[in-house]
Formats: C-alpha cells, sequence, structure tokens
C-alpha cells in the first residue's frame, strides 16, 4: 500500500527566501506525482504534475522534482511571497489512484 | 469554463439523515472521483468512476453510494448518515485514469456536519 509522507508538517519563512518541501514515497512503481495548493477552507489547485519519465517540471517561480529510486520528490519555492502562504499537499499515482500526504503549512511573512 | 462544480457549499444532517452531493465538469473528462479530507488523515479516495458507465471503491467506501450519472455528473449519497461522516467532501476529475497524464482537478468542496 502507498504512503505518502510530507516532511515538515509546518514552515515559517520570511519574504524572499527559496525554500524546498519535501515529498516521499514507498512505493516507486507510480505513473505520476502531483503537487497541489489549497488555501483556507478552499478546493485544491494544482501545481505540477510531474510523470514517471520525467525528472522535473517548472512553472513560473515553481519547480518540482521526481527521484522515483529514491521515492522522494521535492517541490522548490523561489523567492518566496506572502501570496504562497498555503497547505502544499503531494500525491502519488499508483495502482488507480491518487494517494495523498498531509501536506506542508507554509507561511511567508512579510 | 467552470471547472469542476460542487454542490451544495455546506450541510447540516441529523444522523440517520440521507442526502446526495452533487458533482459536474465541464472538462469532457472521463474519470471521475469523490475524496474525503478530515485532520490528521489526509484526502482519501471513497469511490471513483473511470469512465462513464463504471464505478469502484477506493479506500473508505463504507457508508456512501456512488452515481455516474452521465459523462459530465457524478454524485455521492449518504443513506443513512452518521457522525463518523462529518468531513469535508471533494469531487475530483481527470482525463483519463491509470497511466497518462490522469492530472486531476478539484472542486471547492463540500463541507458537511452531522450531528
Amino acid at each position: 500500500k502507498q504512503e505518502v509522507t510530507q516532511i515538515p508538517a509546518a514552515l515559517s519563512v520570511p519574504e524572499g527566501e527559496n525554500l524546498v518541501l519535501n515529498c516521499s514515497f514507498t512505493d516507486s512503481a507510480i505513473y505520476n506525482l502531483q503537487w497541489f495548493r489549497q488555501d483556507p477552507g478552499k478546493g485544491l489547485t494544482s501545481l505540477l504534475l510531474i510523470q514517471s519519465s520525467q525528472r522535473e517540471q517548472t512553472s513560473g517561480r515553481l519547480n518540482a522534482s521526481l527521484d522515483k529510486s529514491s521515492g522522494r520528490s521535492t517541490l522548490y519555492i523561489a523567492a518566496s511571497q506572502p501570496g504562497d502562504s498555503a497547505t502544499y499537499l503531494c500525491a502519488a499515482y499508483s495502482g488507480s489512484r491518487l494517494t495523498f500526504g498531509e501536506g506542508t503549512q507554509l507561511t511567508v511573512n512579510p | 469554463n467552470a471547472g469542476v462544480t460542487q454542490t451544495p457549499k455546506f450541510q447540516v444532517l441529523k444522523t440517520g439523515q440521507s442526502m446526495t452531493l452533487q458533482c459536474a465538469q465541464d472538462m469532457n473528462h472521463n474519470s471521475m472521483y469523490w475524496y474525503r479530507q478530515d485532520p490528521g488523515m489526509g484526502l482519501r479516495l471513497i469511490y471513483y468512476s473511470a469512465s462513464e458507465g463504471t464505478t469502484d471503491k477506493g479506500e473508505v467506501p463504507n457508508g456512501y453510494n456512488v452515481s455516474r450519472l452521465n459523462k459530465r455528473e457524478f454524485s455521492l449519497r449518504l443513506e443513512s448518515a452518521a457522525p463518523s461522516q462529518t468531513s469535508v467532501y471533494f469531487c475530483a476529475s481527470s482525463e483519463a485514469g491509470g497511466q497518462g497524464s490522469n492530472e486531476q482537478f478539484f472542486g471547492p468542496g463540500t463541507r458537511l456536519t452531522v450531528l
């Protein structure tokens, strides 16, 4: 059974800092890995999808990497802004379903 | 293009009452999903529909039923609500299940409280 872990559970940084969020998964036989953002009381917004054959994906200030052999993905946020404050979730797609981590709650302080 | 829509946004039920959560997508996606989100448990899959006419159980299907009404709509029914079903429910859709891009897009959620 796939298990997804995200460390740290919470992170507080000053504005402008570059930061890395970590995601690990136990079953390396994944089709893809997806990163989401969730604002309080809202739904999930898809940020990046990395296919199993890819190493990384980039969108603006976000860069996600995938290392299937070690069961890890990282989300890099460059030049963080207060508007980046949210919970970030990673989810690994294997079998016929997505398995989610519990998320990293990010606070970017002005 | 509204994406994935869910109704209602909020609902309060008494134990034993029934209700149906509605979900619709306008992206012509084949696959649709129902999740629940609980503190400390993350998001868990309740049921999914890989294509029109098919439904399958996810991780936590007990106490729920689903109907894939057509390609656009996928409903979740609670026949006899229990306090343990207090949660936030999310519907999602993707172009396809299985291998492939399978990027999932989520609705805004339904916040359900069972008293």
